[in-house]
């Protein structure tokens, strides 16, 4: 069955700093991966995927993941971290390989982002 | 463009009574998705759906019920409430399907309190 897992419930950064949220998954054959945000009382917003091709993936609001196979992992990556990134980050990985199926949610990581 | 638009936002129900949160959609999506999101957990899948007509039962589909009648509505109903069933609710939608890299987009979430 496929998985993902998020190994750190909270991380805390200081503003400036380059940021790096965790990201596993366990998957049989290719893997499609995803990184979704929540801010306070709102729905998930999509920030970036990996379906093929180029390792380093850029996505909203500066964010990159890098996708490594060797590691299994897709980390989310931001050079210089604001305020305003603090919020609940979700990694995800599809559940098949036919349009209709589902993705998996990791359990997400709490990002801090300190002035 | 209003996207995914979900209603209530907030409801308190006892225990035994019944009700459905809306969900509808004006970007003319087929796949449509309902989850819901305890505290300190990820997604959990309870029905998707397609296209109209079309409903299959997700991860934690018990105590729920579903319609696809449109393209844009699928309304999730919930049968005798229990308080287990205490949980942000949140509907999204994407037009390719996630198993082949769609990309979802939420609604802002149904807070939902079963006493």
């Amino acid at each position: 069955a496929q998985s993902v897992a998020q190994p750190e419930d909270q991380v805390n950064v200081a503003e400036g700093n380059p940021l790096t949220v965790k990201c596993t998954y366990s998957v049989s054959g290719n893997p499609y991966l995803f990184w979704y945000v929540q801010y306070p009382n709102r729905g998930l917003q999509f920030l970036l995927k990996y379906i093929t091709g180029d390792n380093l993936v850029k996505g909203s609001y500066g964010f990159e993941a890098e996708f490594n196979k060797s590691q299994t992992s897709f980390h989310l990556k931001k050079p210089s971290a604001l305020v305003s990134d603090s919020a609940l980050y979700f990694c995800a990985v599809r559940d098949g390989y036919s349009s209709a199926s589902k993705i998996i949610f990791g359990s997400g990581t709490r990002l801090s982002i300190r002035p | 463009n209003a996207g995914v638009t979900q209603t209530p936002k907030f409801r308190i129900l006892k225990i035994g009574q019944s009700m459905t949160l809306q969900c509808t959609q004006d970007m003319n999506h087929n796949y449509m998705y309902w989850y819901r999101q305890d505290p300190g957990m990820g997604l959990k899948l309870i029905y998707y759906s397609v296209g109209a007509g079309i409903t299959d039962k997700g991860e934690v589909p018990n105590g729920y019920n579903v319609s696809r009648s449109t393209t844009e509505d699928f309304p999730l109903r919930l049968e005798l409430a229990a308080p287990s069933q205490t949980s942000v609710y949140f509907c999204a939608s994407t037009r390719q399907g996630t198993g082949v890299g769609g990309e979802l987009f939420f609604g802002e979430g149904s807070r939902l309190t079963v006493l």
